[in-house]
């Protein structure tokens, strides 16, 4: 079975840094890009990020860009969200999930970012 | 990268048919079939309803339907059950490489 397990978010003060880590199993995570997709409280989705198999690519949604980097060690079967100077309107449960083709599938349980002072 | 266009909320009976409006742009919607659909009940994490606009994943029921016509997406809910009471989101592949979610629909079963 594919599982997806966030770990690593928490309250965070306003321009600290959170790094959030997702662990994989079930599948060959190395041949999968991966993904990170987040929900403010009572909001919808936003994507943030994409990484390719060998973390040679990656791509950001414009307000996270420069603040947030997305990596991923194969060898561990985990992927990585390195958040810096965050601000309120980070605040949301974060989610990864596996990018199969144009789709999100599955995702993980998600975890809570709340920045706050 | 401003959000596709969903309808709020949309409601129908046990067993009628709702069909979920998504509305894009020739940079998303309108140029890549690259639209997908996911379900999300309340606490839950999002779950792939359909794919590549018209794609069903293995195990999800027949009665959700997807289409395409021009900047719009939609997504169609055949024999309307109370388990499909949740909220609906699109999303889009886009021509800069990134991805656009849906701004959400919250689907009423009355």
């Amino acid at each position: 079975e594919v599982q997806l397990v966030e770990s690593g978010g928490g309250l965070v003060q306003p321009g600290g840094s959170l790094r959030l880590s997702c662990a994989a199993s079930g599948f060959i995570f190395s041949s999968d890009w991966m993904s990170w997709v987040r929900q403010a409280p009572g909001k919808g989705l936003e994507w943030v990020a994409n990484i390719k198999r060998d973390g040679s690519e990656n791509y950001y949604v414009d307000s996270v860009k420069g603040r947030f980097t997305i990596s991923r060690d194969n060898a561990k079967n985990s992927l990585f969200l390195q958040m810096n100077n965050l601000r309120a309107e980070d605040t949301a449960v974060y989610y990864c999930a596996r990018k199969f083709g144009a789709k999100f599938d599955p995702w993980g349980q998600g975890t809570l970012v709340t920045v706050s002072s | 990268q401003s959000a596709l266009t969903q309808p709020a909320s949309v409601s129908g009976s046990p067993g009628q048919s709702i069909t979920i409006s998504c509305t894009g742009a020739s940079s998303d919607v309108g140029t890549y079939n690259y639209v997908s659909w996911y379900q999300q009940h309340p606490g839950k994490a999002p779950k792939l309803m359909i794919y590549d606009v018209t794609n069903r994943p293995s195990g999800v029921s027949n009665r959700f339907s997807g289409s395409k016509s021009g900047n719009t997406a939609s997504l169609t809910i055949s024999g309307l059950q109370a388990e499909d009471e949740a909220d609906y989101y699109c999303c889009s592949y886009t021509s800069s490489s990134t991805y656009v979610f849906g701004t959400g629909t919250k689907v009423a079963v009355l």
